[in-house]
């Protein structure tokens, strides 16, 4: 079957860094997608990755091996707007999105 | 660019009525559209995808008599809810790509439906 997994709640400091790791199983692979959602809000794009290696957007970056079958969000300088629930999402050979059940952050003072 | 309404954005209705969600691509033609439902703390739940002209493709469970979707256009989707109860108490969200691949999906900000 398919499946995505990724922790349920994870806790950090204002400044520091956190890693969220996903980790995946689809009928094949055409990418993998992380979102930030807010409470009571729709996701929001946070990164796409498709090839192997890390990509880097400002304070976040996200990496994949396609090997393993893992992906993780890092997001640096932390800030208590990061606080919200973080989805990873793979795309499989059918461009059909599974989904995780989202990792909640959150960030203390 | 690549915004996506929905409206309304919170519905309250009564036990048995009818509820029509629209889903709007403001800035760009939508070759695709995608209806979710997200229950409290749970991840999205894909519904059905939607093509302009065709009929919607459901997903497993998910009642087609019960949802109805028209793609009437490139830049708009309706969702229907149609003789709702308690149960379909939840925040719909849609979302749509443009261009041939499946790549990043632009959604909209949701809808928060209330059956009484």
């Amino acid at each position: 079957g398919q499946n995505i997994d990724q922790p349920t709640e994870m806790t950090a400091t204002e400044g520091a860094i956190v890693q969220i790791n996903c980790t995946y199983q689809t009928s094949g692979f055409n990418g993998l997608f992380w979102y930030q959602q807010h409470a009571g809000e729709a996701p929001t794009f946070l990164s796409y990755n498709v090839l192997d290696g890390l990509e880097e957007k400002g304070r976040f970056s996200s990496f994949l091996s396609r090997s393993k079958g893992y992906s993780y969000l890092l997001l640096k300088e932390l800030q208590m707007k990061d606080s919200a629930s973080y989805l990873c999402a793979a795309l499989d050979s059918n461009y059909q999105l599974i989904w995780g059940a989202g990792t909640k952050l959150i960030i203390k003072p | 660019g690549a915004v996506v309404s929905q409206h309304p954005s919170r519905v309250i209705c009564k036990s048995g009525t009818s509820v029509k969600i629209e889903c709007r691509s403001l800035d760009f033609q939508a070759t695709t559209m995608f209806w979710y439902r997200q229950f409290p703390k749970k991840s999205l739940m894909l519904m059905a995808t939607s093509n302009e002209g065709s009929k919607a493709t459901y997903e497993q469970g998910v009642e087609k008599d019960k949802f109805l979707i028209n793609h009437a256009s490139l830049t708009l989707s309706t969702l229907t809810v149609t003789s709702a109860h308690p149960e379909d108490s939840s925040f719909y969200i849609c979302s749509a790509t443009r261009g041939e691949l499946y790549n990043e999906q632009f959604f909209g900000p949701g809808t928060r439906l209330t059956v009484l």
